[in-house]
């Protein structure tokens, strides 16, 4: 039972690197999302996909790109890492029958900072 | 204003009581679900029940159940039996027909410590 699964686990990047943030479900799951949280605090939406090829941005999406080229996988482009950046990232899918029953499942997670 | 409020930083319970944490939501839509994750020091979120918005019945699952009071606009998660392992963060999420993608709308969490 593999659900969601994210890679790496965790990740240390210098200011102005570059990085992509894997994810991928197994579920079969139309719905993936990307959150960040921060210290102490609940999750952000970054980015959301509800299908292949069709991808819309959340509350925070500065700094970051999305694609969806496959149900499976949904990876998070970082282009230029800044210190803001440093928080723990979620992937997440679910199978939407609307806002009701849209139960998401998570990934691990992916500590990151950014120094 | 915030969509979801937890008003509980912190909550205290003895191993076997029950413990109620709060979560209050603000919505204007009729069409709306009620989540509850559990987080625990490893940092993985844990999926444990949801409320829908035109369901009658208090939601259950095992020794969760969500008090869903639509007038009230609350949905409490009541956890009877506390056991050590539920020591967590707690969050209460909702998802809104008319949010983008109907994502996940977090509170700010609270966190259970259960002692012996």
């Amino acid at each position: 039972n593999a659900g969601v699964t994210q890679t790496p686990k965790f990740r240390i990047l210098k200011i102005g690197q570059s990085m992509t943030l894997q994810c991928a479900q197994d579920m079969n799951h139309n719905y993936m999302y990307w959150y960040r949280q921060d210290p102490g605090m609940g999750l952000k939406l970054i980015y959301y996909s509800v299908g292949a090829g069709i991808t819309d941005k959340g509350e925070v999406p500065n700094g970051y790109n999305v694609s969806r080229s496959t149900t499976e996988d949904f990876p998070l482009r970082l282009e230029l890492a800044a210190p803001s950046q440093t928080s723990v990232y979620f992937c997440a899918s679910s199978y939407s029958w609307g806002a009701e029953i849209n139960i998401q499942y998570f990934g691990a997670g992916t500590r990151l900072s950014v120094l | 204003a915030q969509k979801i409020t937890q008003t509980q930083p912190g909550m205290f319970v003895q191993e076997k009581e029950a413990v109620t944490l709060d979560c209050t939501y603000d919505t204007s839509d009729p069409s709306y679900g009620l989540f509850w994750y559990k987080q625990p020091s490893s940092g993985e979120m844990i999926f444990l029940i949801y409320q829908g918005s035109y369901d009658q019945q208090n939601a259950t699952e095992g020794r969760y159940s969500l008090n869903f009071q639509k007038a009230r606009k609350s949905a409490n998660l009541v956890i009877s039996a506390s056991q050590l392992g539920d020591s967590a963060m707690y969050f209460c999420a909702m998802s809104e027909a008319n949010q983008a993608g109907t994502a996940l709308i977090f509170g700010k969490g609270t966190t259970l410590s259960v002692s012996s």
